[in-house]
């Protein structure tokens, strides 16, 4: 079946603007996560979600960043006043059941760039 | 906070050697994956062991998790070209399902 998809993949954005990025998971899948990771770097944890529970949100690295999802399915990372530090590539990734146990499928990302 | 390192950072090794990286946590692991990334590419399980010393093979690629589960190890025998990406690894711990990967091994390898 089909994999995680991420929108956009490429994402261009001036200094102070917001932006979307989108995930869409395998179907089925309750666990969602979203990772960042700068150039050349390990993957840093953002944010999880796991079915209807309240997300942890303890990676988030500022309150200009925010998620949602919605439906227990799609969800949405939003950058607020972006700053050039924000540059990275964002991924996404989802797993069957509890996440604690499970493959994590990672999306192609989305490479944000503020200029 | 807990932390992962990985040794080494960069591996530069001839088609045919063995690699060896290894994975250390600052706490105890309730249990650990490990994922390739290929350049350009996005990570890609690989495994994934949760048992207290635990050796885990497939094909060319030996996983073992410490005794303590504070630290891990993927060894490859006989490097290929196909190997060069970056290996991390990610552990959990007791209570959490918020993965800390580790700061990656680069392997390069050479024909």
């Amino acid at each position: 079946g089909a994999g995680v998809s991420q929108s956009p993949s490429n994402k261009v954005t001036e200094k102070g603007k917001d932006v979307e990025l989108r995930c869409d998971p395998i179907s089925g899948h309750t666990a969602l996560y979203w990772y960042r990771q700068s150039l050349g770097q390990g993957l840093e944890f953002l944010i999880y979600f796991q079915g209807n529970s309240a997300p942890d949100k303890s990676g988030l690295p500022s309150d200009r960043f925010s998620a949602e999802r919605t439906g227990g399915s799609v969800s949405t990372l939003t950058i607020q006043r972006t700053q050039q530090e924000d540059s990275a590539v964002y991924l996404c990734a989802s797993s069957h059941n509890t996440g604690s146990r499970d493959t994590q499928y990672f999306g192609p990302g989305t490479r944000l760039t503020v200029l | 906070g807990q932390q992962v390192m990985q040794i080494p950072q960069y591996q530069h090794v001839q088609e045919g050697e063995d690699f060896t990286t290894y994975c250390n946590s600052s706490t105890t692991l309730s249990n650990i994956q490990w994922y390739k990334q290929r350049p350009g590419g996005h990570p890609v399980f690989l495994i994934q062991l949760v048992k207290s010393g635990e050796v885990k093979k497939q094909k060319r690629l030996t996983f073992q998790f410490g005794e303590a589960k504070k630290n891990s190890s993927l060894h490859i025998t006989a490097t290929q070209t196909t190997d060069v990406g970056t290996y991390f690894c990610a552990g959990t711990t007791s209570g959490t399902y918020k993965y800390i990967f580790g700061t990656g091994t680069r392997l390069k390898v050479l024909a």
